[in-house]
């Protein structure tokens, strides 16, 4: 099983702040990376993919690799009350044949009005 | 719609009944996967489709589980003399796989939550 880490949080903010959200694999072999989020009671929805390293932007959403480190990071930049979720980080391992996406445990935020 | 559908959104069954969910993916998508989530966990990968074969089965998918994909089209999955450790939700994904090790992301459904009286 390969093994994606997260702090379980919860994190919280004050609205309007940067959110911080880490994540650590253990597979050298994987691939690309992944960021979820996920309300209460809902599936996860896809946010953001990167596959190599340093950052990638998408609004107010940044993702950080670090593949040396083994490190993935998402950066929420003016975090909203409607950012608060729990937020799944997801690596893809190519192995012919089998599953490749395996998944944290999620972070959970909560953004402060 | 051309998300990924699942049915029934919310199921309720007494232990020891069968239970039998629905996952139609995204049509363009030639995979197909279905993940269990307990409150508080990730989504725990259960087992996979390529088109219309079943490449993967979990550790966690015991003898009382069985998924089926006819015709690489929609996807069930059925759970037998269910047990209330089964309780949980269910979550069908899709996604596709042009070029072998390129994955841009799956792509879940709304989930079936299960609870086992």
């Amino acid at each position: 099983q390969k093994e994606v880490e997260q702090n379980s949080g919860p994190l919280s903010v004050p609205e309007g702040a940067i959110a911080s959200l880490n994540c650590t694999y253990s597979d050298r072999g994987s691939q690309s990376f992944f960021w979820y989020r996920q309300y209460s009671g809902k599936s996860p929805e896809l946010i953001m993919f990167i596959y190599s390293n340093g950052d990638k932007e998408d609004g107010r959403f940044t993702a950080q690799l670090n593949k040396a480190s083994q490190y993935v990071s998402l950066l929420i930049r003016d975090s909203q009350p409607s950012d608060s979720a729990t937020y799944l980080c997801a690596v893809f391992v190519y192995q012919t044949g089998a599953n490749n996406l395996f998944f944290g445990t999620g972070t959970r935020l909560t953004v402060i009005p | 719609d051309t998300g990924v559908s699942q049915d029934p959104r919310h199921k309720i069954t007494k232990r020891g009944q069968n239970v039998t969910f629905r996952c139609d993916p995204i049509s363009e998508h030639n995979r197909l996967y279905w993940y269990r989530q307990t409150l508080g966990q990730g989504p725990e990968f259960l087992t996979y489709f390529q088109n219309e074969a079943q490449l993967e089965k979990s550790r966690l998918l015991s003898d009382r589980f069985s998924a089926e994909r006819p015709k690489g089209s929609f996807s069930t999955l059925e759970i037998q003399r269910t047990e209330q450790g089964d309780s949980a939700m269910y979550l069908c994904a899709s996604s596709l796989e042009i070029v072998v090790g390129i994955n841009y992301g799956y792509t879940f459904g709304s989930g079936t939550r299960l609870t086992v009286v």
